[in-house]
């Protein structure tokens, strides 16, 4: 049992480049969740998606963009990545209110 | 979603109970709150969670106050391995927008010494 996979595991991209980072769940969880994680920080909400076709702004949405391609993947676009997106982002999944929350093991991104 | 309120940082000695606070003074009827950890930058892992009464599983006990406004993580022994940081969470068990939200503070910062 996988449970939460996340693709690529480490990236670097130059200013200006863009990326999908991938996330897929095995659980069949309705809800999916983006968090970026800074350095000494908690994390914080990108994007979420309650259910498959649906997705929502978070605390923290600028810069990217997200889509629930089907139920399992939820993907994490930057169009133009800057050096402030340098982070460790994390996806998780959750099969509905009143349960637990699993996480991948993230994604360390450093933008130069 | 409620706010939740932690220290950001505790120590216990490796063998005592570690009992990690949390503040939600503003919690509603029908939130439950969760305890989650990070050791060191994995992702997140799932503690335990209540809604009113205590709960205790095999990794920590929970106790939550009469007035759902607080409550408290216990380990009951803790090892070297349960240094994290431990995030308080509060959030709506039924099927409505704000349940979908999973907002974390900045968690309490536990260290356990030798």
């Amino acid at each position: 049992n996988a449970g939460v996979t996340q693709t690529p595991k480490f990236q670097v991209l130059k200013t200006g480049q863009s990326m999908t980072l991938q996330c897929a769940q095995d659980m069949n969880h309705n809800s999916m969740y983006w968090y970026r994680q800074d350095p000494g920080m908690g994390l914080r909400l990108i994007y979420y998606s309650a259910s498959e076709g649906t997705t929502d702004k978070g605390e923290v949405p600028n810069g990217y963009n997200v889509s629930r391609l089907n139920k399992r993947e939820f993907s994490l676009r930057l169009e133009s990545a800057a050096p402030s997106q340098t982070s460790v982002y994390f996806c998780a999944s959750i099969r509905g209110p009143g349960t637990e929350a699993f996480f991948g093991q993230g994604t360390r991104l450093t933008v130069v | 979603d409620a706010k939740t309120t932690q220290p950001p940082s505790m120590d216990c000695a490796e063998g005592r109970a570690a009992n990690l606070p949390c503040n939600h003074s503003t919690i509603s009827g029908n939130e439950y709150v969760y305890w989650y950890r990070q050791i060191h930058s994995q992702g997140p892992q799932y503690i335990i969670h209540g809604l009113k009464n205590n709960e205790t599983n095999e990794m920590a006990s929970l106790i939550i106050t009469e007035d759902r406004k607080s409550s408290t993580l216990i380990l009951p022994h803790a090892t070297l391995r349960d240094t994290a940081v431990y995030y308080c969470i509060v959030r709506a068990a039924l099927m409505m927008d704000s349940s979908y939200k999973l907002i974390f503070g900045s968690g309490t910062r536990l260290l356990v010494r030798p």
